[in-house]
């Protein structure tokens, strides 16, 4: 089973700023990775695929790369919508898909 | 556009059997551009996927949920469905399904939820 780990839980940051998030597989995913924005009261919403792809419509702000084992989600320059829950998703082992637990971006 | 909307008992006793369907509007879930997922998230905390079921109609499952779960597909009404048996308070949460494309394996479009609630 592939587990996904992200850090940090929370960060808290302000409007404007850029912000790195991580997500670190147990084993090699390639770059079957994904990131899913969550804001609260709503379904998730995808953002990136293949590690690097950003999905339809998504703002070019949000970037991601890595490979193996190692993933970051930037947004270069914080909006107020961007304030969510973003959760990593690997789907290398597809069927079998994993989640990460989650880092909440909160306001400073 | 592809639409989907969960629907469900809202509160279920401990040890019975969970049923929820998924209506989907705006296509066929015949398509082979899609599989079907559902996916549950517990008051608070991250995502959980259940499983997927493909065009051919085979499923995949979580293996953590220990073959409780069932999914199905209803092409002449245009359902997805979810079973999960021996539920225990562990089970409640907010299901959702969704849409895995078949080019990105992603879980592209969501419905927005049905809350069940395990308690006696």
């Amino acid at each position: 089973e592939r587990v996904m780990t992200q850090s940090p839980a929370t960060l808290s940051v302000s409007p404007g700023e850029r912000v790195t998030l991580s997500c670190r597989a147990s084993h090699s995913v390639s770059t079957s990775l994904a990131w899913y924005q969550q804001k609260p009261g709503q379904a998730p919403r995808l953002l990136i695929y293949g590690a690097s792809t950003r999905a339809t419509g998504i703002p070019a702000r949000f970037s991601g790369s890595g490979s193996g084992t190692d993933f970051t989600l930037t947004i270069s320059s914080l909006q107020s919508e961007d304030f969510a829950v973003y959760y990593c998703q690997q789907y290398n082992t597809w069927p079998q898909i994993t989640f990460g637990q989650g880092t909440r971006l909160e306001i400073k | 556009q592809l639409r989907l909307q969960e629907s469900g008992p809202g509160l279920v006793k401990p040890s019975e059997t969970l049923s929820l369907t998924c209506e989907v509007s705006g296509g066929s879930i015949s398509t082979t551009i899609y599989y079907w997922g559902w996916i549950r998230q517990p008051p608070g905390k991250g995502l959980e996927w259940i499983g997927s079921i493909f065009y051919s109609g085979t499923t995949s499952y979580n293996p953590s949920l220990k073959s409780r779960a069932t999914i199905s597909a209803d092409t002449s009404k245009t359902l997805i469905s979810l079973k999960l048996t021996s539920l225990t308070a562990a089970d409640t949460a907010l299901y959702y399904c969704a849409t895995m494309s078949v080019d990105s394996n992603t879980f592209d479009s969501w419905g927005q939820g049905t809350l069940l609630i395990v308690s006696s």
